[in-house]
């Protein structure tokens, strides 16, 4: 079975700090993805990277950025936090085959006070 | 451009009930199709998959069928179960960054 680890499942992080939120999958996937969930806006995809150390923005990429340096493990960086980026954080993970499908992480609740 | 239009929820249902979840779809490429459940607290898991038109996707008692003609994926089951209670998200993809999810349909299943 795949599996997509997210390192923190709660975070409470102060206004102005610099987050970490790691993710890694054992399926040794070529993509992977971060978005953010919340209550009336669905997911909406953050960055996604399809090979090491190269990323692409998503559809909300300012205030994050991303980093892919081993292809197990994409890390999703808040350089200097804000109330508004508290979210449902959700790593995904897909490989090259036709059928796309992404396989999910247990998601990080982040709560920016 | 590119959607996924499903039903708004919540969708309320006694146990044993029958479910439908509408989901429609619009794509410029030729695409596979997904439900992924949420359940309380947790992430996305996928519930079943149709890779081509007229297949049929099936697990834990849900089915759904690719229709290309109408362009829709619509989410259905015989009885469900309190424990079925959770939010849905039908979804399709054409590339590794083109994949679009619907907004989520909630399921209230009371006993």
């Amino acid at each position: 079975d795949v599996k997509v680890t997210q390192s923190s499942r709660y975070l409470v992080k102060r206004t102005g700090e610099k987050v970490f939120l790691e993710c890694v999958q054992d399926m040794d996937h070529e993509n992977m993805f971060w978005y953010r969930q919340d209550p009336g806006l669905g997911l909406r995809l953050i960055y996604f990277s399809y090979d090491v150390k190269m990323k692409e923005k998503g559809d909300i990429p300012e205030g994050y950025s991303v980093s892919r340096e081993k292809k197990e493990r994409f890390s999703l960086i808040l350089e200097s936090a804000s109330t508004n980026q508290t979210s449902m954080y959700l790593c995904a993970s897909s490989s090259l085959d036709a059928t796309y499908e992404q396989y999910f992480g247990p998601g990080t609740r982040l709560t920016v006070t | 451009g590119d959607s996924v239009t499903q039903m708004e929820g919540p969708v309320t249902l006694s146990e044993e009930a029958f479910l439908t979840i509408n989901c429609t779809y619009t794509a410029t490429g030729y695409p596979s199709l997904f439900w992924y459940v949420q359940y309380p607290g947790e992430g996305l898991q996928l519930l079943l998959k149709a890779t081509k038109a007229d297949d049929k996707g099936s697990n834990k008692g849900f089915e759904a069928t690719y229709r290309k003609e109408t362009t829709s994926f619509h989410l259905e089951k015989g009885s469900v179960q309190v424990s079925d209670s959770a939010v849905y998200f039908c979804a399709f993809g054409y590339n590794f960054n083109k994949f679009y999810f619907g907004s989520g349909t909630k399921l209230n299943v009371k006993p």
